[in-house]
This record gives C-alpha cells, sequence and structure tokens, in this order.
C-alpha cells in the first residue's frame, strides 16, 4: 500500500523568502509518479510540478522546484521568491505507474498549510 | 467546456435522503476518479474509473455510496440514506493516462 505523510504543522514564510514543504512517502511499487497540488480558500486543486520515479533530474516548473531523493523517500517541495498567493493548503501525492498504461488512484499526504507574511 | 465540471456545487440534504452528484470530466480523459474531502483534512480516495468500468473502488465508505459512468464520460455518484458524517466536499477529477489529475471545483455536501 502507498503511504504519504506530510507532518509539518502550518508554516510560516516571509514574502520574497524560499520555503521547502516536507513529504516523504512509502510504497512497495517500483514504477511511481510524485504530485504536489496547491488548494487556495477558494478550494480549487491547482497541479504544480510532478516527478517520476526513474526521473535522473529533479523536477522545477517555473518556482517550485522537487527536491527528489529516492533513496530517502522523500519528495519536498521547494517555493522560491514566496508570494502572498502562494498562502495555501498544499498536498503532497503519489500513484503508482502501471507499465499495461492503465492508470492508477493518486494517494494525498494530509497536506500541509503555508502562509506567507507581507 | 475547458474543465471539469460538477453539479450542484452545494447540495443541503435531509439525514436519510438519498444525493446524486454528478461530474462531467474533460473529453477524452479516460481515468475519472472520486475524492471527498472532510473540513480542513486531506483527500480521501473513493473510487475511480478506467472507461466505465471501475477497477478500484476500495475507498467506497458503505454500501450506501456507489458510482457509475457511462459512455467514457459523465459520472454520478450516488448517496443513499445520507448521514450527518457524510457532509463534505466532493471532488471529481478525470485525467489521460499517466498524466496529472485535473479537479473540479467539488460539490459541497451538507445533511442536516
Amino acid at each position: 500500500a502507498q503511504k504519504i505523510t506530510q507532518t509539518q504543522p502550518g508554516m510560516f514564510v516571509q514574502e520574497k523568502e524560499a520555503v521547502t514543504l516536507d513529504c516523504t512517502y512509502d510504497t512497495s511499487d517500483p514504477s511511481y509518479g510524485l504530485f504536489w497540488y496547491k488548494q487556495p480558500s477558494s478550494g480549487e486543486m491547482i497541479f504544480l510540478i510532478y516527478q517520476g520515479s526513474y526521473d535522473q533530474q529533479n523536477a522545477t516548473e517555473g518556482r517550485y522546484s522537487l527536491n527528489f531523493q529516492k533513496a530517502r523517500k522523500s519528495a519536498n517541495l521547494v517555493i522560491s521568491a514566496s508570494q502572498l498567493g502562494d498562502s495555501a493548503m498544499y498536498f503532497c501525492a503519489m500513484r503508482e505507474l502501471i507499465r499495461t498504461g492503465a492508470n492508477s488512484k493518486l494517494t494525498f499526504g494530509k497536506g500541509i498549510t503555508l502562509s506567507v507574511r507581507p | 467546456g475547458a474543465g471539469v465540471s460538477q453539479s450542484p456545487s452545494n447540495k443541503v440534504t435531509e439525514k436519510g435522503k438519498d444525493v446524486e452528484l454528478r461530474c462531467d470530466p474533460i473529453s477524452g480523459h479516460t481515468a475519472l476518479y472520486w475524492y471527498r474531502q472532510r473540513l480542513g483534512q486531506g483527500l480521501e480516495f473513493l473510487i475511480y474509473f478506467q472507461g466505465n468500468s471501475a477497477p478500484d473502488k476500495s475507498g467506497l465508505p458503505s454500501d450506501r455510496f456507489s458510482a457509475e459512468r457511462t459512455g467514457e464520460s459523465v459520472s454520478t455518484l450516488t448517496i443513499q440514506r445520507t448521514q450527518q458524517e457524510d457532509s463534505a466536499v466532493y471532488l471529481c477529477a478525470s485525467s489521460p493516462t499517466h498524466s496529472p489529475l485535473h479537479f473540479g471545483n467539488g460539490t459541497r455536501l451538507t445533511v442536516t
């Protein structure tokens, strides 16, 4: 079974500074994908970044980067140059990648609340 | 439409009544997912569809919950004999194979 752990309490960061949101995972699947989603107070789920388990390089997407440490089973999200609009709930998630091309469920962590201070 | 559409956006029902929640996925997306999110909590997986079949329905909390998908398109989540603990936001998502999920805005269900 897959498990995602996000244990940080509410996080605070000063505007324009960088912040790291922690995520550890557990799986027996040899091939998997890791995702980060943002959920602002409006409730929508916004996809941020994806990392495949066999990707050689850490994923980056604008101000978002994923610090992927496979041996430690961690997939931390780094947000650089924080903005007030980054205040939201952030969810780490993973799914097994099935060779046949079929999809599988996305398992989410409990989330981390980030507040950006002006 | 450009995104995943869910209806209704809000639903208030009395305990014991049945409710139907609808999801229109993005056209061409083979996979469709239902999640439940209680206030201040994470997303709880309910069921997912590959085409019209449901390979994984392990997250359905009880036999009061059921879902179907037709035409590899619209899906309906039905909750029978609603209970107060069913109050939550029900989120639908769709995706092509191995791609990130695209979420709808959810249906906020309140059982009084």
